[in-house]
This record gives structure tokens, C-alpha cells and sequence, in this order.
């Protein structure tokens, strides 16, 4: 079983709002840096988004505005990253990322399809 | 303005050699850790290898260790990694990223490497 999964598509409306999840496996947790999302649209470098530690310890990427936000589902031992007011420029793969046994692990990513 | 800038990726066969580097400016490159992160086609990210400041701890993901040596030269603001033993597997594109606190806060726009016969 993977470490961070993360489902491979998404798709909401203009407007909406969309929960992407990223499950980590049974047993491990955020780590010492909490959880990492990133934005990577076609023909460019990933984007930090923003980082996850904890309700009051959460730090914005330079320029991600606030409709990107994140929280812990802890029953579901899952990082989920919310967009609100979903614009067609959001549509791209969300990346989930935490250090790990010496390791930076990022989930399988999700695309979001924005229609 | 931070700016990271790949060279060195390109087409070599299975079993062959490439050595990528990463020319960093706009920031304090000896007080970052730095990280090569790559990108497969169809496929989704995969961090590959990171090094401390000093250039002595390092990391690498399972699949590359023993192949893959990441270094740096901090007089020159450059990041390396040099690429052995290669694979198609290893046919990617690869990215330089500052490391700061946990977070991948700066990307290049990355290099591709294609490993094919």
C-alpha cells in the first residue's frame, strides 16, 4: 500500500468547491514537516501551495490566495486540500508530499478537471 | 529573484551516464538544502535526492541509491546530479528545487532526460 493516496481525478464547477484528499497509510502520520500540497499545471514547474502542521500552524505559498486551504481529517488519517470559488486556471494535478524514513514521498496526484 | 536553471539532460542509452546541473541565484545558495525532484512521463512526481548545506547529508529514494550521486559546490551556486547505470525508467523530467524548512519553496523548469537505445 502506498504511503500518501491520493484519487487520480476530480472534477467540480465554476464556483464550487473541491476536497482533494490524501490519505497516508495506516500507522504513519504528518511527520516533523506536516503535509505539503503543490500545483502543477502542463508545461511548467510544480507550485508550492501551502503546508499543513497543524489547525494553527499552516503556511500560504507567496501569492496562493486564500480560497486554497487545508485541514487534517483525523478519523480518516487523511490531509485534505480545499479550493473554494474554483476558477478554470485551478484546473491542474494537486501533489500531497511528507518527509518520510529519509524521504520526501508525494502521493500519486490528483487531477482536476474544472468544467 | 530566486532563480534555478537546469543544463546537461538529453538523450543517452541504457547503461550510460549524464551528469545534471542546476545554476541557483537570487538567494543564499549555502544556506539551503536542495533537492532533485523528477517527473516520468504520464506519471506523477517523484523526489529523488536531497543534500544538506554542507553538502555531506544526503538522501535518495530507494530506486536511484547506488546509482545517483547529488552534490554541490557552494562557491559556484550550482547543484549536480550525477546519473549512472541508467534505465528507461530513469526517462523523466527533472527538476532542481530549494528545500526551506520542509518546504519545496522554488523550482526550475526542469530537463529531460530520455534513456533509449
Amino acid at each position: 500500500q502506498a504511503v500518501l493516496t491520493q484519487p487520480a481525478s476530480l472534477s467540480a464547477s465554476p464556483g464550487a468547491s473541491a476536497s482533494l484528499t490524501c490519505t497516508l497509510r495506516s500507522g504513519i502520520n504528518f511527520g516533523p514537516f506536516g503535509i505539503n500540497w503543490y500545483q502543477h499545471r502542463p508545461g511548467g514547474p510544480p507550485q508550492f501551495l501551502l503546508r499543513y502542521k497543524s489547525d494553527s500552524d499552516q503556511q500560504q505559498g507567496s501569492g496562493v490566495p486564500s480560497r486554497f486551504s487545508a485541514y487534517k481529517d483525523a478519523s480518516a488519517n487523511a490531509g485534505i486540500l480545499l479550493i473554494s470559488g474554483l476558477q478554470s486556471e485551478d484546473e491542474a494535478d494537486y501533489y500531497c508530499m511528507i518527509w518520510h524514513i529519509s524521504a520526501w514521498v508525494f502521493g500519486g496526484g490528483t487531477k482536476l478537471t474544472v468544467l | 529573484e530566486v532563480q534555478l536553471v537546469e543544463s546537461g539532460g538529453g538523450l543517452v542509452q541504457p547503461g550510460g551516464s549524464l551528469r545534471l546541473s542546476c545554476a541557483a541565484s537570487g538567494f543564499t545558495f549555502s544556506n539551503s538544502w536542495m533537492a532533485w525532484v523528477r517527473q516520468a512521463p504520464g506519471k506523477g512526481l517523484e523526489w529523488v535526492a536531497n543534500i544538506k548545506q554542507d553538502g555531506i547529508d544526503k538522501n535518495y529514494v530507494d530506486s536511484v541509491k547506488g546509482r545517483f550521486t547529488i552534490s554541490r559546490d557552494n562557491a559556484k551556486n550550482s547543484l549536480f546530479l550525477q546519473m549512472n547505470s541508467l534505465r528507461a525508467d530513469d526517462t523523466a523530467v527533472y527538476y532542481c528545487s530549494r528545500d526551506t524548512d520542509g518546504i519545496l519553496d522554488y523550482w526550475g523548469q526542469g530537463m529531460l532526460v530520455t534513456v533509449s537505445s
